[in-house]
């Protein structure tokens, strides 16, 4: 079955720490993204990218970081840095605009949850 | 900027009775425009989208949406509300950044609650 894997489900993290959350798909999809999520505010965009090897950042990028060295692999660090990243946190995949199969609609993961104790 | 606003972070409707969220969106391009719905501690699922074809645009579960370019809005309904439709559901605009990026904005999400 085609989709995008997320990694752990749930992770506890101390304070300090980093960590770093995986994110797999099989859908033979250029672009990547990582949203992050809280109770009332939505789903805001930390990082995308829209092809191997390069990556953007989205609304909320500080303590945060992202690689993308293979088309199907979009890891996210929650660095120590960031300074509340207790939150749910769901990858998204989808076509290129421009390619046949895109429609602007993206393809979710599971969601990772994290919590700093 | 594109961007969508969802009026009403929760709304409740008895069990049996018509589902309304509404979703207006701001955006300086032909709007590609969505719904998802999201259950407890999962990811976001389509539920339909209009990408300029048909205004009136049907989705899974029973649910559609009208897009009304002249009101902004692309609100979501269901005629008989089921339990099974108690979750979260986001509006969504697709957003051209200054340097091409296409990716997708989303609202604040309005959680539904069907009363029995």
């Amino acid at each position: 079955d085609g989709g995008i894997t997320q990694s752990p489900k749930y992770l506890f993290r101390k304070e300090g720490q980093n960590v770093t959350l995986s994110c797999e798909q099989n859908l033979n999809h250029d672009a990547m993204y990582w949203y992050r999520q809280d109770p009332g505010q939505g789903l805001r965009l930390i990082y995308y990218s829209q092809i191997v090897n390069d990556f953007q950042k989205g609304d909320i990028a500080e303590g945060y970081s992202v690689s993308r060295e293979k088309k199907e692999s979009f890891p996210l660090t929650v660095t120590s840095a960031q300074k509340n990243p207790t939150a749910f946190y769901l990858c998204a995949s989808s076509p290129q605009p421009g390619q046949g199969a895109y429609t602007g609609e993206l393809f979710f993961g599971e969601g990772s949850r994290l919590t700093v104790l | 900027a594109q961007s969508v606003t969802q009026l009403g972070s929760h709304v409740s409707v008895s069990e049996g009775a018509l589902v309304l969220l509404r979703c207006n969106y701001s955006s300086s391009v032909p709007p590609y425009l969505f719904w998802y719905v999201q259950y407890p501690n999962q990811g976001l699922q389509l539920l339909l989208k209009y990408t300029s074809a048909a205004t009136l645009v049907k989705g899974i579960n029973g649910f559609e949406a009208e897009f009304k370019k002249s009101e902004t809005s692309f609100h979501l309904t269901k005629p008989s509300a089921h339990m099974s439709d108690a979750a979260e559901y986001f509006c969504a605009v697709r957003t051209i950044s200054n340097f091409g990026n296409e990716k997708l904005t989303f609202g604040t999400g309005t959680r539904l609650t069907i009363i029995p």
